[in-house]
């Protein structure tokens, strides 16, 4: 199964409201997961089951979707949001991971 | 708090051999799918495969004519074997668990390893 994200790349102030979008090259239900992977650091989990937020990751952090098309939204985006994150679909083996969309604050 | 560590060599020669072991602290590795993901420089993320407590595996295609996945509960470790290594399999490996999974679909990977860099060259 094939992910792809858009955009690839996104500059965002202090405060806005930033959307990921992810889709899958066949349906996969609800299994994916979002991550945020910081330079020289490992990927974190913040979203599974495509809106289950992971424990401590905070409220501004917010998935949906179903099938193939997914979001994630960051409703008030702050400093240390930045990075690449990462889609991930857990459906069928091999489980693959979306390109990886950069945030620049 | 569940914590993966990452051991072997950073760096390996061309053809040879690619040994690596995730050891495993503050949790069971019961009823969990024990990960392998790398990552190469600059580059995106790879799910190599997974390892059930009871030595249950599965590789992704890409791979599965060169890896090996072995698990040793006593010793709350498991590890990769990756032949025949080229320049192409240069990348940050990391070790990971899985939420939960069924018999066949997982959620998203809750406890990383830091990754360990593997460097192929002579």
């Amino acid at each position: 199964i094939q992910m792809s994200q858009s955009p690839s790349s996104v500059s965002a102030s202090v405060g806005d409201r930033v959307t990921i979008t992810c889709r899958a090259s066949q349906g996969i239900r609800s299994w994916l997961s979002w991550y945020l992977q910081k330079p020289g650091k490992a990927p974190q989990l913040l979203i599974y089951a495509a809106s289950s937020l992971e424990s401590g990751v905070p409220l501004r952090f917010s998935g949906a979707g179903s099938g193939t098309d997914f979001t994630l939204t960051i409703s008030s985006l702050q400093p240390e949001d930045f990075g690449t994150y990462y889609c991930q679909q857990g459906s069928t083996f091999p489980f693959t991971f979306g390109p990886g969309t950069k945030v620049d604050i | 708090q569940v914590q993966l560590q990452e051991s072997g060599p950073g760096l390996v020669k061309p053809s040879e051999t690619l040994s690596l072991t995730c050891t495993v602290s503050g949790g069971s590795m019961s009823n969990y799918y024990w990960s392998w993901v790398r990552q190469p420089p600059g580059k995106g993320l790879e799910w190599i495969g997974y390892i059930y407590a009871d030595g249950y595996t599965n590789y992704s295609p890409s791979l599965e004519s060169r890896v090996v996945m072995s698990i040793d509960t006593s010793k709350n470790q498991f590890s990769l074997k990756l032949t025949s290594v080229t320049a192409a399999d240069t990348a940050l490996y990391y070790c990971a668990r899985p939420k939960s999974c069924t018999n066949i679909s997982c959620w998203g990977l809750d406890y990383w390893g830091q990754g360990i860099l593997v460097t192929v060259s002579s």
